[in-house]
C-alpha cells in the first residue's frame, strides 16, 4: 500500500486566515482526493485533485474556498481559505490507484479555527 | 448517494460476535471497510468486489451482496482492540471513482 504523508499535522488558526495542507504519496498513483471530517461525522469527499488540471469540487464545495494543487502523480495541496470556526475539522489525503483498487488514506490534519 | 449503515452503535463484551450492514439503493461495483479508532486515520480492512469472493482479514470477513446491494461485515470473537468506528464505501462503477462514506458504526468490545 501507498505511504501517505501530510503536514501540518494539526494547526491552530485564526479566524479570516488561510492554510495550505500538503499531501505526499511515496510513490505514483492514479486518483488523490482530499476529504474532511468534522467531530463525530463521517468521511464527507471535498474534491478530486486531478493532475494538471483543475480539481474536480462535490455539491457544497467551490474552489475559491478550497482551491487545490496536484503538479505531479505524488504530490498535492489543500488550501483552506478565509476560515471560520466551522472549517474545524480534520482534513484527510487519500489515494488510489498504481494498479489496486484500494484507497487508502494519509495520517490527516487537525485544523481547528478561533 | 451515501450507503445506510447499521447499527449506529454496538456494545460487545470480549469473545462476542457482531454483524455491520451496509446498503445502497444504486446498484454497486465495489464496497470497501474501514476501522478508524480515536485521534487516527481510517485504516482499510477489506474491499469486496462485484462478483468478487468473500473476503477476510484476521477474524473479520465480510460479504457483498450484489441483487440486494447490501455488504455484511462480521466480527468474530471480538477483540478489545476492535473497538472503533466501522465505515463502509462504496463505489458505483470500477475505475478511479472516489469512495462514498456511510455515517459509521461505533463499535466498543468491553472486558
Amino acid at each position: 500500500s501507498a505511504v501517505i504523508s501530510q503536514k501540518p499535522s494539526r494547526d491552530i488558526c485564526q479566524r479570516g486566515t488561510s492554510l495550505t495542507i500538503q499531501c505526499q504519496v511515496d510513490s505514483q498513483v492514479t486518483m488523490m482526493f482530499w476529504y474532511r471530517q468534522q467531530p463525530g461525522q463521517s468521511l464527507t469527499l471535498i474534491a478530486t485533485a486531478n493532475q494538471g488540471s483543475e480539481a474536480t469540487y462535490e455539491s457544497g464545495f467551490v474552489i475559491d474556498k478550497f482551491p487545490i494543487s496536484r503538479p505531479n502523480l505524488t504530490f498535492s495541496t489543500l488550501t483552506v481559505s478565509n476560515m471560520s470556526p466551522e472549517d474545524s475539522s480534520i482534513y484527510l489525503c487519500s489515494v488510489k490507484g498504481g494498479g489496486v483498487n484500494e484507497q487508502f488514506f494519509g495520517p490527516g490534519t487537525r485544523l481547528t479555527v478561533l | 448517494q451515501q450507503p445506510v449503515q447499521s447499527p449506529q452503535a454496538v456494545i460487545l463484551r470480549e469473545g462476542e460476535d457482531a454483524v455491520i450492514n451496509c446498503s445502497s439503493s444504486k446498484a454497486l461495483y465495489s464496497v470497501h471497510w474501514y476501522r478508524q479508532k480515536h485521534g487516527e486515520a481510517p485504516v482499510f480492512l477489506m474491499i469486496l468486489l462485484k462478483g468478487g469472493e468473500q473476503m477476510r482479514h484476521e477474524k473479520i470477513s465480510a460479504s457483498f451482496n450484489e441483487k440486494k446491494q447490501q455488504s455484511s461485515l462480521y466480527l468474530t470473537a471480538s477483540q478489545l482492540s476492535y473497538s472503533g468506528t466501522y465505515f463502509c464505501g462504496t463505489e458505483k462503477s470500477s475505475g478511479n471513482t472516489p469512495l462514498v462514506f456511510g455515517k459509521g458504526t461505533r463499535l466498543s468490545v468491553i472486558a
